[in-house]
């Protein structure tokens, strides 16, 4: 079957560091994406990691670890803007391209 | 920056009427997507589109359900006799091409059905 977990809310503070942490069993793997999203919009992508190890863009680095299915995904120097939903997604090769989302972690930063 | 456009952004319809949702992926896009998500649950995947068939989709998408691309640029997102549970955001994504390839979502049709 297919599961992705991940903590359902977080709260930090302006200036902070927050990791958000992913698990996932799927039947295929061809990759692990982050996604944000603010409240009635579209998610839009931050990052992604198909070998195991960390990436970094910016403020954001994401990190995975094939053999436990595990992923984190750090925000640094965060800020109020940074306030939203950030959701972990796997692609599967079950002979086509399929992504699955996790349920999304709510982060609230406070100032 | 290119962009996936979706219309409407936002539908009320009656229980049982049918609904056309409308996307334009990216110009060079050859992957479609439809998701759908319920208010406060998590992004659902409902089917994916390649080379003018659909590719697979979920159990979500049953006979209620379906797609086209009609034109050439539009990807279109049919549900027939709506139910009270059909309410939700559908987003429409797509992505250039296989491999490493980041899903674009366009900013998704909120589905009222009373």
């Amino acid at each position: 079957g297919q599961n992705i977990d991940q903590p359902t809310e977080m709260t930090a503070t302006e200036g902070a560091i927050v990791q958000i942490n992913c698990t996932y069993q799927t039947s295929g793997f061809n990759g692990l994406f982050w996604y944000q999203q603010h409240a009635g919009e579209a998610p839009t992508f931050l990052s992604y990691n198909v070998l195991d190890g960390l990436e970094e863009k910016g403020r954001f680095s994401s990190f995975l670890s094939r053999s436990k299915g595990y992923s984190y995904l750090l925000l640094k120097e965060l800020q109020m803007k940074d306030s939203a939903s950030y959701l972990c997604a796997v692609r599967e090769t079950s002979g086509t391209y399929k992504y699955i989302f996790g349920t999304g972690t709510r982060l609230k930063v406070l100032a | 920056e290119p962009e996936v456009t979706q219309t409407p952004s936002h539908q009320v319809t009656q229980m049982g009427q049918e609904v056309i949702l409308r996307c334009v992926p990216i110009s060079n896009h050859l992957y479609f997507y439809w998701y759908r998500q319920i208010l406060g649950q998590k992004v659902e995947f409902l089917v994916s589109f390649y080379n003018n068939e659909i590719s697979e989709k979920s159990e979500i998408f049953d006979d209620q359900f379906s797609v086209e691309r009609p034109d050439g640029s539009n990807f279109t997102l049919k549900i027939r006799s709506t139910k009270l549970e059909d309410s939700a955001m559908y987003f429409c994504a797509s992505h250039l091409r296989a491999g490493a390839n980041v899903l674009t979502f366009g900013a998704g049709s909120r589905l009222t059905v009373l």
